[in-house]
């Protein structure tokens, strides 16, 4: 079955203490995103990826990184969480970023930083 | 940074009436534009796209209009269903690279 799996589903955590949220995908697809999405504000694109070691920022970058060492998976990684970044979180894949009718999304992370 | 949004934050129709969500966009070298939906507890999925150089796209029951006039999108959807309520996003890109979402329209599909 086509998917995008993330984990963890919810995370409840305290400020400053680094965490990653990881996200696989099993289509062999090439582009690789991240969304945030809070109330009132729709989704908010953090980073994407249009290959295995090329990422860029998107829309809102600051306190995130990424990663792309392998295709399947893309990384979220908040070095220093801060409660602004409560939040919840979605990853997000399609066949390239030409494709975005390939797209599939994750089922979300709820991100919750004390 | 660019701006897509939406009109209404809430519809309600009645089962087997059309529904019509619309979207307002900002940047005009936009050229791709996609309606996703979102239901309870789920990422969203997507449904239809259109891009800049047509006017309208059909799909199964659902149709989007782009007017680049006014900078305005539309989704409609025909014969609505139950299932059919959920929370409605736009969005475009101009490079494909970023995508730029509305807020979203939540539509409630009265029985």
């Amino acid at each position: 079955e086509a998917q995008v799996t993330q984990n963890p589903r919810y995370l409840i955590t305290v400020t400053g203490k680094k965490l990653t949220v990881t996200c696989s995908q099993n289509m062999n697809h090439e582009y690789m995103s991240w969304y945030r999405q809070d109330p009132g504000l729709g989704l908010r694109q953090i980073y994407y990826s249009m290959n295995v070691e090329v990422t860029d920022k998107g829309d809102v970058p600051e306190g995130y990184k990424v990663s792309r060492k392998e295709k399947r998976n893309f990384p979220l990684i908040l070095e220093s969480p801060s409660p602004n970044q409560t939040s919840l979180y979605f990853c997000a894949s399609s066949l390239a970023a030409g494709v975005p009718d390939t797209q599939y999304f994750g089922p979300g992370t709820r991100l919750t930083v004390l | 940074g660019e701006s897509v949004g939406l009109h209404l934050p809430t519809l309600s129709v009645q089962e087997g009436d059309n529904s019509i969500i619309n979207c307002a966009y900002s940047n005009s070298a936009s050229d791709y534009f996609i309606w996703y939906k979102q239901e309870s507890g789920k990422g969203p999925q997507f449904i239809i796209d259109i891009r800049s150089n047509m006017d309208k796209r059909q799909g199964q029951r659902v149709t989007v209009l782009l007017n680049k006039t006014v900078k305005h999108l539309s989704l409609q959807i025909a014969a609505t269903q139950p299932g059919d309520s959920a929370v409605y996003f736009c969005a475009d890109t101009y490079n494909f690279n970023k995508f730029y979402f509305g807020s979203g329209t939540k539509l409630n599909v009265k029985p």
